[in-house]
């Protein structure tokens, strides 16, 4: 069974400081890896998604990175702002088996970013 | 608003009562899914349509859960005899067929709380 975990659960971290999220899966054989940011009360919004055959994909100031043999990827924020205050999701889509329709979700790590 | 749509944003409900919810997924996506999110955890999957066709359902989804997608095109999830458990965020999401550059991503209606008193 796929289990996924996310460290830290929560960070704070003044305006402008680069950060790393870090999720791990014990299942290495993955279909793809996505991030995911949450605001309160709301729904998901993918951020990035990397398949298993890619090392990492960047958008805007976030970079992704798959290290799928370890069985960890990394979210990286430059420069943050407080407008990036949100819980951030890992999910993994498993690659082989009957249950690859879905994902498997970490807790989060809830961001602050303080002015 | 070409996003997923779902409806109503919340509902309060007595135990014991029926409740539906509706999803209306991105217009071009033929997959489907419900998820399942209560406070502090991440969302867990419930079930998959592909189409009209459900395809898998998760063992979280007791015999009183029942989904439906007629035509492929919106769904709705109903949930009878509600318990004080079944309070929680349910999320729909789609996404496009997949083959496409990119993988396939999923997305995320905004939800529908669900309170059960």
């Amino acid at each position: 069974k796929q289990e996924v975990t996310q460290i830290p659960a929560a960070l704070s971290v003044p305006e402008g400081e680069n950060l790393v999220l870090n999720c791990s899966f014990t299942d290495s054989a993955i279909y793809n890896l996505q991030w995911f940011r949450q605001d309160p009360g709301k729904g998901l919004t993918s951020l990035l998604l990397i398949q298993s055959s890619q090392r990492e994909q960047t958008s805007g100031r976030l970079n992704a990175s798959l290290d799928k043999s370890s069985g960890r990827s990394t979210l990286y924020i430059a420069a943050s702002q407080p407008g990036d205050s949100a819980t951030y999701l890992c999910a993994v889509r498993q690659g082989s088996g009957g249950s690859n329709y879905k994902l498997t979700f970490g807790k989060g790590t809830l961001l602050t970013v303080n002015p | 608003d070409t996003g997923v749509s779902q409806d109503p944003r919340h509902k309060i409900t007595k135990r014991g009562q029926n409740v539906t919810f509706r999803c209306d997924p991105i217009s071009e996506h033929n997959r489907l899914y419900w998820y399942r999110q209560t406070l502090g955890q991440g969302p867990e999957f419930l079930t998959y349509f592909q189409n009209e066709a459900q395809l898998e359902k998760s063992r979280l989804l007791s015999d009183r859960f029942s989904a439906e997608r007629p035509k492929g095109s919106f769904s709705t999830l109903e949930i009878q005899r509600t318990e004080q458990g079944d309070s929680a965020m349910y999320l729909c999401a789609s996404s496009s067929p997949p083959g496409r550059a990119g993988g396939e991503k999923l997305f995320f209606g905004s939800g529908t709380q669900l309170s059960v008193l």
